[in-house]
């Protein structure tokens, strides 16, 4: 079993649509990491959290220490949130990486 | 702006060749890890350094060597390279705050092909 694993592995929504993609995790960890790759390769980091809640802009992310669960939510999602969305949990300088979530936002 | 830059996007390959991947980041970070990325695999750790000089294995590291000789670069080495070492070739660094939270910044990866 994957120590992160991720959930739905593919997701296509309508724009404007609510999004959730969740992430859980088998290991004790120091943060937990979100990020977000486009076509092309690039890897931005979108969130590190320990604990709570975080709020960039239309995104959201959770974390439930005890459950071992996050969530990342769009909010009226568009096309350009088109990406793969991938989960990664930190212990120490090192991340381990979830498979990632294929989103795709039709017009 | 933090810039993690890798040396080549697409790079092709015969088996057998010595090929290197260089890294380069311009934040003085202390971390610098690479990454192999296949599909339905995710990102996996080949190896990481934490200082000049110092490399620890990660997860995957058979095939592979590295080399730190400064801080700024991190360099991927195949000895000889397989068909299987085909992938894409992601390079990131972080910084150390004294705390365990840092966020790596990701180069843009190197696609690589062995023939």
């Amino acid at each position: 079993k994957n120590e992160v694993e991720q959930s739905p592995q593919n997701l296509t929504a309508q724009e404007g649509e609510f999004i959730t993609i969740n992430c859980s995790y088998s290991v004790g960890i120091s943060a937990l990491h979100w990020l977000q790759q486009h076509p092309g390769g690039g890897i931005v980091s979108l969130f590190m959290l320990s604990s709570g809640k975080k709020k960039h802009g239309r995104l959201i992310a959770t974390i439930n220490i005890q459950e071992k669960h996050s969530s990342l939510h769009i909010t009226a999602s568009h096309p350009r949130d088109s990406a793969v969305y991938i989960c990664a949990v930190g212990r120490n300088e090192k991340l381990t990486f979830g498979t990632g979530t294929r989103l795709t936002i039709i017009p | 702006d933090v810039k993690v830059t890798q040396s080549s996007r697409y790079l092709v390959k015969r088996t057998g060749e010595k090929v290197f991947l260089e890294c380069v980041q311009d934040m003085d970070h202390e971390n610098m890890f690479w990454y192999r990325q296949d599909p339905g695999l995710g990102l996996r750790l080949i190896y990481f350094s934490y200082d000049v000089k110092m490399k620890e294995k990660g997860d995957i590291p058979e095939g592979y060597s590295v080399s730190r000789e400064k801080k700024e670069r991190f360099s991927l080495i195949l000895e000889s390279a397989s068909t299987n070492q085909t992938s894409m070739y992601l390079c990131a660094s972080s910084g150390y705050s004294g705390s365990a939270y840092n966020e790596q910044f990701f180069g843009p990866g190197t696609r690589l092909t062995v023939l």
